[in-house]
């Protein structure tokens, strides 16, 4: 079975900074998507970014990217620039490109921002 | 309006009551999902659905019932609820081809006591 491992329940970060969440995963597969999503305080589930396995480039948007790691299996998300609103719980997810794409998510990490 | 609509938002019931979470969504997706998040333990998978003749019991589907009325509507069911399932429940949607991530509702806060 597919899992997901957050290893940091909080971080924080100064405002302007740059901080990196922590994101590994176990699979056999060798086709699936990994994400990050943003949870913020009014609780919605937020994309932040979405990476194909398949693809050797990082994933970017905007002030988020990644460093995918697939032989060691990582998948970390950087934030330039940290701004105020991006405090949140973020989660690190997994799932197949095939089949029934079940989602498989890891603990999370909360981050606060310190102004 | 929001595309994946989540009632009630919040609910504080009494063990053993029964409870029905629904969802609605008017992104004419075909697959529906419903999770649970747990402090600690990030979200994880109750049931699934392709549509209305397709369910499928997901990682921790016990206590929990589903119905798919339509294409548009995925309800969650406790039928005795116990406190253990105190949580914040999700739906999510996705197209048949699942080439689009899935979108979440905004989640119902159900507490059980």
């Amino acid at each position: 079975a597919q899992t997901v491992t957050q290893s940091q329940p909080e971080m924080s970060v100064q405002e302007a900074e740059t901080v990196t969440l922590s994101c590994t995963y176990d699979t056999s597969e060798s086709d699936y998507y990994l994400f990050w999503y943003k949870q913020p305080p009014s609780r919605q589930m937020i994309l932040v970014i979405r990476q194909e396995a398949y693809k050797q480039q990082n994933a970017t948007e905007n002030r988020f990217s990644v460093n995918f790691q697939k032989a060691a299996k990582s998948f970390s998300l950087k934030i330039s620039d940290s701004q105020l609103g991006d405090a949140a719980m973020y989660f690190c997810a997994y799932s197949l490109i095939q089949g029934a794409q079940k989602l498989v998510f890891g603990q999370g990490t909360r981050l606060t921002i310190n102004p | 309006d929001a595309d994946v609509t989540q009632t009630p938002r919040n609910r504080i019931t009494k063990t053993g009551k029964r409870i029905m979470l629904e969802c609605s969504q008017t992104k004419g997706h075909d697959r529906m999902y419903w999770y649970r998040q747990d402090p600690g333990l990030g979200l994880r998978l109750i049931y699934y659905s392709f549509d209305v003749k397709d369910i499928n019991k997901g990682e921790i589907s016990d206590g929990y019932s589903v119905s798919r009325q339509a294409q548009a509507k995925f309800s969650l069911s406790l039928e005795s609820a116990i406190p253990n399932q105190t949580a914040l429940y999700f739906c999510a949607t996705s197209d048949l081809t699942g080439s689009q991530p899935q979108h979440f509702g905004d989640g119902t806060r159900l507490s059980i006591l």
